[in-house]
């Protein structure tokens, strides 16, 4: 079964500062990963996705994320943090493999809370 | 595009009471999913279908019922709410294939008392 950890309920950063969300994963076969953003009483946001090729993957609103295969992990990153960047994150994982599901499986998300 | 659209955006229901969960979808794509999401626990998925016709279980599907008679409408429906029902619902949609990102709706938030 493919299964998403969120290790962190709660992120804080000073604004201007960089910042980190981590997720790791567990799937069959290779991964395509996704991270979401809710903003409060809003709906998930695609922020950007890895599916293949170069493990720096760029997104929205000047995120990003690295793909580690050894490490099955797939940070979120910012160089400099934002007050709007405030909200709740989530990671996703589905597979591509057969066997694996190609329903995504979500972490159970982490605030992010970027103070002024 | 409207993206994905969902009705009601709030409702408060007596226990015992039904209702249908409205979500519409104009990008002509094929899977669409309905997702619950309570405080911390992240989304937990409901039913999923992959085209008009076909409906599957996801994590949580007791007391919920869908159906997919068009590639754009998923209803979702509560039957003999009770109050562990009580949560915001989230319907999303996508491509077909695993590569593809979801695009959701902006929630129904209901309450069972």
């Amino acid at each position: 079964a493919q299964s998403v950890a969120q290790p962190e309920d709660q992120v804080n950063v000073a604004e201007g500062n960089p910042l980190t969300v981590k997720c790791t994963y567990s799937v069959s076969g290779n991964p395509y990963l996704f991270w979401y953003v809710q903003y409060p009483n809003r709906g998930l946001q695609f922020l950007l996705k890895y599916i293949t090729g170069d493990n720096l993957v760029k997104g929205s609103y000047g995120f990003e994320a690295e793909f580690n295969k050894s490490q099955t992990s797939f940070h979120l990153k910012k160089p400099s943090a934002l007050v709007s960047d405030s909200a709740l994150y989530f990671c996703a994982v589905r597979a591509s493999a057969s066997g694996g599901s190609y329903i995504p499986t979500f972490g159970r998300g982490t605030s992010l809370i970027v103070h002024p | 595009n409207a993206g994905v659209t969902q009705t009601p955006k709030f409702r408060i229901l007596k226990i015992g009471q039904s209702m249908t969960l409205q979500c519409t979808q104009d990008m002509n794509h094929n899977y669409m999913y309905w997702y619950r999401q309570d405080p911390g626990m992240g989304l937990k998925l409901i039913y999923y279908s992959v085209g008009a016709g076909i409906t599957d279980k996801g994590e949580v599907p007791n007391g919920y019922n869908v159906s997919r008679s068009t590639t754009e409408d998923f209803p979702l429906r509560l039957e003999l709410a009770a109050p562990s029902q009580t949560s915001v619902y989230f319907c999303a949609s996508s491509y077909s294939g695993p590569i593809n990102e979801q695009f959701f709706g902006p929630g129904t938030r209901l309450t069972v008392l």
